[in-house]
């Protein structure tokens, strides 16, 4: 599986929009981008996944870059309840079904 | 939704004792479940892929005679690690596929285990 990048720790003040970046400049043409979260003590969440174009539900959007070097997670409104560990991970089509997780960021909310 | 529960939540036990953890499909059948290890302050480490009806794989340097899998129904499978010492403490996931959308994976609560 190509590698993730993400920054270590990010900080939002509550109710505001956040923006989480993603480095994947070894993404392969067939290579989704899955958004995963784990809030404290919990296992963790799907929150969204794309393969080019930005994708939005009901959590959040996905903003993935044109040449799908870099992707941004956006969180529209963040909330107390959005602290959490956010993991950014590429996933081939069919064969290998796991997920091999990163460091992902931690995101704190500040209220 | 689909939802994974795990069994118990949290557990101690004595070095050399064996641990058996659940992990159960509610709603849907999986067959196949992933177990995650996660140490503290560390990423989720996949150690296997359990196969309902077959072998679990295991990941490189998981050991298959410590941390026995058992995917015995399409709902459940069974993470015993057995002779636990002090470093097998840790906090153990699981996650399971729903069969029509095989992109997504949906995880447990998680087990926390202390060996003493």
């Amino acid at each position: 599986d190509a590698k993730t990048t993400q920054p270590n720790s990010m900080e939002s003040n509550e109710e505001e929009p956040v923006h989480l970046p993603c480095n994947h400049s070894t993404i392969s043409g067939t290579d989704y981008i899955h958004w995963y979260r784990q809030l404290p003590s919990q296992g963790p969440e799907y929150v969204i996944h794309g393969l080019t174009s930005n994708v939005n539900n009901r959590m959040a959007s996905l903003a993935i870059a044109e040449d799908r070097k870099s992707s941004t997670l956006i969180l529209h409104r963040a909330t107390l309840r959005d602290a959490a560990v956010y993991y950014c991970i590429l996933r081939g089509p069919t064969g290998a079904n796991n997920l091999f997780f990163g460091t992902g960021t931690r995101l704190t909310v500040i209220p | 939704g689909a939802v994974v529960s795990q069994h118990p939540s949290w557990v101690i036990c004595k070095s050399g004792t064996s641990v058996k953890i659940e992990c159960r499909s509610l709603d849907f059948q999986a067959t196949t479940m992933f177990w995650y290890r996660q140490f503290p302050k560390q990423s989720l480490m996949l150690m296997a892929t359990s196969n309902e009806g077959s072998k679990a794989t295991y990941e490189q340097g998981v050991e298959k005679d410590k941390f026995l899998i058992n995917h015995a129904s399409l709902t459940l499978s069974t993470l015993t690690v057995t002779s636990a010492h002090p470093e097998d403490s840790s906090f153990y996931i699981c996650s399971a596929r729903l069969p029509r959308y095989p992109e997504t994976q949906y995880f447990g609560p998680g087990t926390r285990l202390l060996v003493l």
